[in-house]
């Protein structure tokens, strides 16, 4: 079965610093792997993917994220942290259409940026 | 359309009644998702369309729950008898492949009184 873990629930950081969430995943074969963003009161906006290629993807915003096949990981980053990136950020795998094309999100982090 | 559209937005019902929401993919989508955000909670799936194959049930909480998608297009997801629990958002997708990731709608939030 696949699932999504991510340790940290709650991240607060001061804008303008850099900023590392955490996604480890289980999945049997290579995955897809997705970074999504929630604002408050929307829908989920997708901010980058991984499928295959080369293992550090950028996404929009500025957001990059790096697959380390080893470590289950799939971390997001940002060098530089605005306030409107304020929100809740999940992760999520699947595989592909063979494999059903359901995603299974994590459970969120909730991002708070400070002035 | 050129999102996904999703009513109605909000939705306040009595315990026991019967709702249903809509949900209208992008055109051309093939695949259509039906996700559940409780408070505070990840997104929980419930059912999910495929062209005209069966539909993959799985999540379904309890059979007062139940989707159909006509056309390939709109789905209808309906809750029976609704109990306090139902309360959530219920999230929308629809997607061409899974490699391109969904496109959500803006969820209908559900609160059972």
């Amino acid at each position: 079965a696949q699932s999504v873990t991510q340790p940290d629930i709650h991240i607060t950081v001061s804008e303008g610093a850099s900023l590392e969430l955490r996604c480890n995943y289980s999945y049997g074969a290579t995955p897809y792997l997705f970074w999504y963003v929630q604002s408050p009161g929307q829908g989920l906006q997708l901010l980058l993917k991984y499928f295959s290629g080369d293992t550090l993807v950028q996404g929009i915003k500025g957001f990059e994220a790096e697959f380390k096949r080893s470590q289950s990981s799939f971390n997001l980053r940002k060098p530089s942290v605005h306030w409107s990136d304020a929100a809740e950020y999940f992760c999520a795998v699947g595989g592909g259409e063979t494999s059903g094309s359901r995603l299974t999100f994590g459970e969120g982090t909730q991002l708070t940026v400070n002035p | 359309g050129a999102g996904v559209s999703q009513s109605p937005s909000n939705k306040v019902t009595e315990k026991g009644k019967d709702v249903e929401l809509r949900c209208d993919p992008i055109s051309g989508h093939t695949a259509l998702y039906w996700y559940r955000q409780s408070l505070g909670q990840g997104l929980e799936f419930l059912i999910y369309f495929q062209g005209n194959s069966a539909p993959d049930k799985s999540g379904l909480p309890s059979d007062r729950f139940s989707a159909e998608r006509t056309g390939g297009s709109v789905s209808t997801l309906t809750i029976q008898r609704t109990q306090q629990e139902d309360s959530a958002v219920y999230l929308c997708a629809s997607s061409l492949r899974t490699a391109y990731g969904y496109t959500f709608g803006s969820g209908t939030r559900l609160t059972v009184v």
